[in-house]
């Protein structure tokens, strides 16, 4: 299958800027999503980006696209305690969601 | 609408014994998923189903695993017989059109096989 790769945690101090990266194989999907896993819970998706786009914002997030790397990052400004959870990007492979490993952010007061 | 939901949320048996995972998908969604998600392999596609036909279950581990979309309401997936590297949370994902449209997954089963 496609590999989707992440660096498995990241710590970051409340208020300030979170950047959690992914590499992916597939240059054929459409779209590239990030998903947010908190506790006990299944994924939500945060936001995603159409694979002919460099950049999109969205309130606090920025997601960047560098398809010539296979590269994408997914930054959350202000940095909350709330924020906490596992985030996930994923490319579309065969029809249905690859994902990567998952980040864990962990946000320090 | 409630979104998706899965039942049961935990699910503790005896290795050897028949496991059912059952899912509810987000009414009219077209496409229905079941993923694993482990510590040591991260979240897994194991099928999907469009339009209550299995699609793809290339992920589907071995025989043991079997996964029956009756309608489109309603989806299970079985283990039998069950054994301890079964354990794992299953995930249970709909969307409106497939890939290229959002997912959205339920709570969750978090099976323990002993």
């Amino acid at each position: 299958g496609e590999d989707v790769e992440q660096s498995l945690f990241l710590s970051v101090r409340e208020g300030d800027s979170s950047v959690i990266n992914c590499t992916y194989t597939d240059s054929s999907s459409t779209y590239l999503y990030w998903y947010k896993q908190e506790p006990g819970a299944g994924l939500q998706l945060l936001t995603y980006i159409f694979s002919n786009m460099d950049m999109k914002q969205d309130q606090r997030l920025t997601v960047l696209l560098n398809k010539k790397d296979k590269h994408l990052s997914l930054r959350i400004a202000d940095t909350q305690t709330g924020d906490s959870a596992i985030y996930f990007c994923a490319e579309t492979f065969r029809g249905a969601l690859t994902f990567g490993s998952g980040t864990r952010l962990q946000v320090q007061p | 609408d409630a979104g998706v939901i899965q039942s049961p949320r935990h699910e503790v048996t005896e290795m050897g014994q028949e496991v059912t995972l059952r899912c509810k998908p987000i009414s009219g969604h077209d496409y229905l998923f079941w993923y694993r998600q482990t510590m040591m392999r991260g979240l897994e596609l194991l099928i999907y189903f469009n339009n209550n036909v299995p699609i793809d279950d290339s992920g589907m581990p071995e025989d043991r695993f079997s996964a029956k979309m009756p309608n489109a309401s309603f989806s299970t997936l079985k283990i039998q017989p069950s054994e301890p590297r079964d354990s794992a949370v299953y995930f249970c994902a709909s969307s409106p059109q497939g890939a290229g449209t959002e997912a959205f997954f339920g709570q969750g089963t978090r099976l323990t096989v002993v």
